[in-house]
């Protein structure tokens, strides 16, 4: 267990539907960043997000949004699912801004939309 | 061009055997190097970090990073079958916020 909290594991949905990704960070981080891994184009920086504020963006689509909340849980919102959207999503965490010294990783949610 | 380059193999060697995983990289700005390893279904886990050049050691793992000619390479010796997984390469610039991985190479450890 790395501490950092995936919910849920595994989610089928249709497309057009919305869906929410939770997370919960290791103990004492305040940095979440989430990322998207696909069989084609490997782990994508989604966005991260420091206490609270959003502190980088990657390659996420209008779509999704996150936000991370006073408790430091953070939450991935992606809505009017297509098709590729079906991937592993994976949150991390790092004590600090930077994460230099490397993440921590949840397992990931397995996101399939049919 | 991507950023980061990796074979993603699949590599297939002998239990036993010297294991070499290697990432190029284009930004000579890069300045933190890691290697994770990622079982299947499982979320990655970092194996090393490295800053800047130079080797550095643990166990049988031993990770390298050539500056001049933007390599980092991960050596497993004495692999053994539960080194059989995914490893990406990650690295990053100071002061950016994200790492950036490699495509990830798929290792099997043969019996």
């Amino acid at each position: 267990d790395s501490g950092v909290t995936q919910t849920p594991k595994h989610l089928i949905t249709a497309t057009g539907q919305r869906v929410t990704l939770r997370c919960s960070p290791r103990s004492g981080d305040l940095s979440v960043y989430w990322y998207q891994q696909s069989l084609d184009q490997g782990l994508q920086f989604l966005i991260q997000y420091y206490n609270g504020e959003e502190r980088a963006k990657g390659n996420i689509l209008e779509r999704f949004s996150a936000q991370q909340f006073p408790d430091l849980h953070s939450e991935l919102n992606l809505s009017s699912l297509e098709l590729g959207d079906s991937a592993l999503y994976f949150c991390a965490s790092s004590a600090r801004d930077s994460g230099s010294s490397g993440y921590t990783f949840g397992s990931g949610t397995r996101l399939t939309v049919v | 061009q991507k950023e980061v380059e990796q074979d993603p193999g699949p590599l297939s060697v002998p239990e036993g055997a010297i294991v070499s995983l290697n990432c190029t990289y284009s930004n000579s700005a890069f300045q933190y190097f890691m290697w994770y390893r990622q079982y299947s279904r499982k979320g990655p886990e970092l194996l090393m970090y490295t800053y800047s050049s130079g080797n550095k050691e643990d166990g049988r793992f031993t990770a390298q990073v050539d500056k001049s000619s933007k390599y980092i390479s991960l050596f497993i010796r004495d692999s053994q079958p539960s080194d059989s997984a995914t490893y990406l390469c990650a690295i990053k610039t100071t002061g950016a916020q994200k790492l950036v991985f490699g495509q990830g190479t798929r290792l099997t450890i043969n019996p």
